[in-house]
């Protein structure tokens, strides 16, 4: 099956740095991906979706200027998160899409491993 | 607004039987997907079995088997023949058609006992 991957799987930084967190997929082209970000021992909450060479549209309550998210290939979107604070320790998904645009399609989608991130 | 009820935050099975995790949603779309997403200890999510909610017959993948109540609003995952592999947590999740969104319930935890 298609394979997505993400790096770094985890990643530690200081309070007030920026992390770049990957998403790829490997072996299909993405027009759509999605990041969610998931609280230890909770379910996973849609951050945004992010389309190739558009910006993302982002859900309510998620502060796109804090969360950059770009999208600028077919295989590759990437997720920014500008000084962060321990408050942004978190797991990361993303998964990825390409739709076929049928009304009544649910194309699979498919996740990647996660990323760790962790803010001293 | 949609939304997933998993009332079973943790449940436990024996080696070899059989368990139902439930789950319950809210929705007025009459066009939508439901799913059942696995998540082992190592976060990644593996995608069980899906219905459509168009589809009369229950969605079953091997082991796994959904009882789909459209009218109640329920969409249960039975597990036969349990395997210690199918220890994870297991989520609920439903997507209306066209949006490619999930929105996924909290999750049940399940155990498998050797």
């Amino acid at each position: 099956g298609a394979v997505v991957s993400q790096h770094p799987s985890w990643v530690i930084c200081k309070s007030g740095t920026s992390v770049k967190i990957e998403c790829r997929s490997l072996d299909f082209q993405a027009t759509t991906m999605f990041w969610y970000r998931q609280f230890p021992k909770q379910s996973l909450m849609l951050m945004a979706t992010s389309n190739e060479g558009s910006k993302a549209t982002y859900e309510q309550g998620v502060e796109k200027d804090k969360f950059l998210i770009n999208h600028a290939s077919l295989t590759l979107s990437t997720l920014t998160v500008t000084s962060a604070h321990p408050e942004d320790s978190s797991f990361y998904i993303c998964s990825a899409t390409t739709p076929s645009g049928r009304a009544m399609s649910t194309d699979t989608q498919y996740f990647g491993p996660g990323t760790r991130l962790t803010v001293l | 607004a949609q939304t997933v009820t998993q009332s079973q935050p943790e449940m436990s099975v024996q080696e070899a039987e059989t368990v139902t995790l439930s789950c319950t949603y809210d929705t007025s779309e009459s066009n939508y997907y439901l799913f059942w997403y696995k998540q082992p200890p190592s976060r990644q999510m593996i995608l069980v079995i899906r219905q459509e909610a168009y589809k009369q017959q229950n969605a079953t993948e091997n082991r796994f088997s959904v009882n789909f109540q459209k009218a109640a609003k329920s969409f249960s995952l039975k597990i036969s023949d349990s395997q210690l592999g199918d220890t994870a947590m297991y989520f609920c999740a439903f997507m209306r058609a066209g949006t490619y969104k999930y929105i996924f319930g909290t999750g049940t935890r399940l155990k498998v006992l050797a």
